[in-house]
C-alpha cells in the first residue's frame, strides 16, 4: 500500500470554528490532492499541489485553503467551518508519471454541527 | 466533475449478470482512470487508459476507451458479490496531471 496516511480519520466541530485536516505521505510524489466526496456527486477537487508551494484551486475551492511547505504534508483548512463542508475528505498522491495511478487515504469524515 | 457524467448512477444487477457501466467526456482525454470503492473505504485503482481503442482486463473487469478518447467502458462478466461497491471514473484533461473525477455509479449484486 502506499505510504499515505490523513489525521484526523473523523472530525466533529461547530459551525464558525476553523478546521485543519492533514495528508501526509512517505512516497516522495510530486502531486498531492484533496478532494471531497458527497452522495451524488462522486470525488470533487478542492484543490492540489504540484509542488512545494506550488497550489492551484479545484472545483468547488470556495471556503478551503491549502498549504504545502514540504513535499511529505498538504494541509487543508476550512477557515470557518459551515454545515455545507460536513463531507468525506480524500487526500491523494502522485508522481506524475505517464499511466501512473493517483493512490487515495482512508479517508476523513467531517461533521460541522 | 460536470465534465465527466457516468451512467447508470445506481446498478443492481442480479450474480452472475454481465454489466457496463460507461463514462462519458464533454472534452478528449489524456489519461482515463477506473477506481473502484467499497462502501465507508479508500479508492482502489483498476485500470487505466491513454490510448484511443485502448482496452485493458483485469480478473473479470475489462475497460475500453473509445477511439475519439471521449468515452470508456467498464464491463463485468458474471458479476460476483467482492463487485458490489462505488465505480468512478477519473481523467486528465489538461495533461497537467489536474484528476477529476465523475459521480460514480453504486454497484449492487443481489444473490
Amino acid at each position: 500500500d502506499a505510504g499515505i496516511t490523513q489525521s484526523p480519520r473523523h472530525k466533529v466541530t461547530e459551525t464558525g470554528t476553523p478546521v485543519t485536516l492533514r495528508c501526509h505521505q512517505t512516497e516522495n510524489h510530486r502531486y498531492m490532492y484533496w478532494y471531497r466526496q458527497d452522495p451524488g456527486h462522486g470525488l470533487r477537487l478542492i484543490h492540489y499541489s504540484y509542488g512545494v508551494k506550488d497550489t492551484d484551486k479545484g472545483e468547488v475551492s470556495d471556503g478551503y485553503s491549502v498549504s504545502r511547505s514540504k513535499t511529505e504534508d498538504f494541509l487543508l483548512t476550512l477557515e470557518s467551518a459551515t454545515s455545507s463542508q460536513t463531507s468525506v475528505y480524500f487526500c491523494a498522491i502522485s508522481d506524475g508519471t505517464v499511466s501512473t495511478e493517483a493512490f487515495f487515504g482512508q479517508g476523513t469524515r467531517l461533521t460541522v454541527v | 466533475s460536470q465534465e465527466l457524467e457516468q451512467s447508470p448512477q445506481s446498478l443492481i444487477v442480479q450474480e452472475g449478470k454481465n454489466l457496463t457501466i460507461n463514462c462519458t467526456s464533454s472534452k478528449t482525454l489524456y489519461g482515463l482512470y477506473w477506481y473502484k470503492q467499497k462502501y465507508g473505504e479508500g479508492l482502489i485503482f483498476l485500470m487505466m487508459l491513454q490510448k484511443g481503442g485502448e482496452e485493458k482486463s483485469h480478473e473479470k473487469i475489462t475497460a475500453k476507451l473509445d477511439e475519439k478518447k471521449q468515452q470508456s467502458s467498464l464491463h463485468i462478466t458474471a458479476s460476483q458479490p467482492s463487485h458490489a461497491g462505488i465505480y468512478l471514473c477519473g481523467a486528465d484533461f489538461q495533461g497537467a496531471q489536474k484528476l477529476v473525477f465523475g459521480q460514480g455509479t453504486r454497484l449492487t449484486i443481489n444473490p
